[in-house]
């Protein structure tokens, strides 16, 4: 049973429009969610994280919108670049005792085309 | 170094051969993960580490798989007599405490054949 859910396996977005990554998450014991973006024959990478006393966060062309009473968060990319094209992995912590562990979604594939 | 170091990058084992997947992590970072990703997966979490002791090795899949960090940098995740379904990437993070802002390696890509 997954708990995290990236239901778009693939995304295309042309370049300079926004791109938008939904992730739904099934356990209401996550309270801390974070975005990684991976190319290929890489490692994920950070890219942005949100707290649950928040409904945004935002770092440059990168923001990230929690919706607790619908388990849904989105990360928004304006302006869309070449260079984002990359899986995006959506992930959860739980608090206390088990905050070591991310749970992560599928991953949604980006291309941004020129 | 500057960032985690995973070796081998790409290892190939014949089934039932034994194979031992090395991490370098961040220098200083006390926690230590192991991850799994299987084709077209997320990353599946497998055992954590603070310092040298293992905390949590619930996501191991069988008693095949076994992982130590015994000077609480370091860590080595060993698979005994691998089976074609232990095919993934292996992912190794550290992080400074918990598994906020955890750093990952490349990976090292398991190929049974």
């Amino acid at each position: 049973d997954q708990q995290v859910k990236q239901n778009s396996p693939s995304l295309s977005v042309q370049e300079g429009r926004i791109s938008i990554l939904n992730c739904d998450y099934t356990n209401s014991m996550f309270d801390y969610f974070l975005w990684y973006k991976k190319y290929p024959a890489e490692g994920p990478t950070f890219l942005i994280s949100i707290s649950s006393i928040k409904d945004k966060n935002e770092d440059g062309r990168f923001t990230v919108f929690l919706n607790k009473s619908a388990k849904h968060l989105s990360l928004h990319i304006v302006p869309s670049q070449p260079g984002d094209s990359a899986v995006y992995f959506c992930a959860a912590i739980p608090p206390g005792a088990g905050s070591y562990q991310l749970t992560f979604g599928k991953g949604t594939k980006l291309s941004v085309i020129p | 170094g500057a960032g985690v170091s995973q070796s081998p990058r790409y290892k190939v084992a014949k089934r039932g051969q034994d194979v031992a997947l090395r991490c370098d992590p961040i220098s200083g970072h006390v926690s230590l993960f192991w991850y799994q990703q299987a084709l077209g997966q997320g990353p599946e979490f497998l055992t954590y580490f603070q310092n040298e002791a293992q905390l949590d090795k619930s996501g191991l899949p069988s008693d095949r798989f076994f992982a130590e960090r015994p000077e609480g940098s370091v860590s080595t995740l060993k698979i005994q007599r691998t089976q074609q379904e232990d095919s993934a990437v292996y992912l190794c993070a550290s992080s400074l405490l918990n598994g906020y802002e955890a750093f990952f390696g490349q990976g090292t890509r398991l190929t049974v054949v």
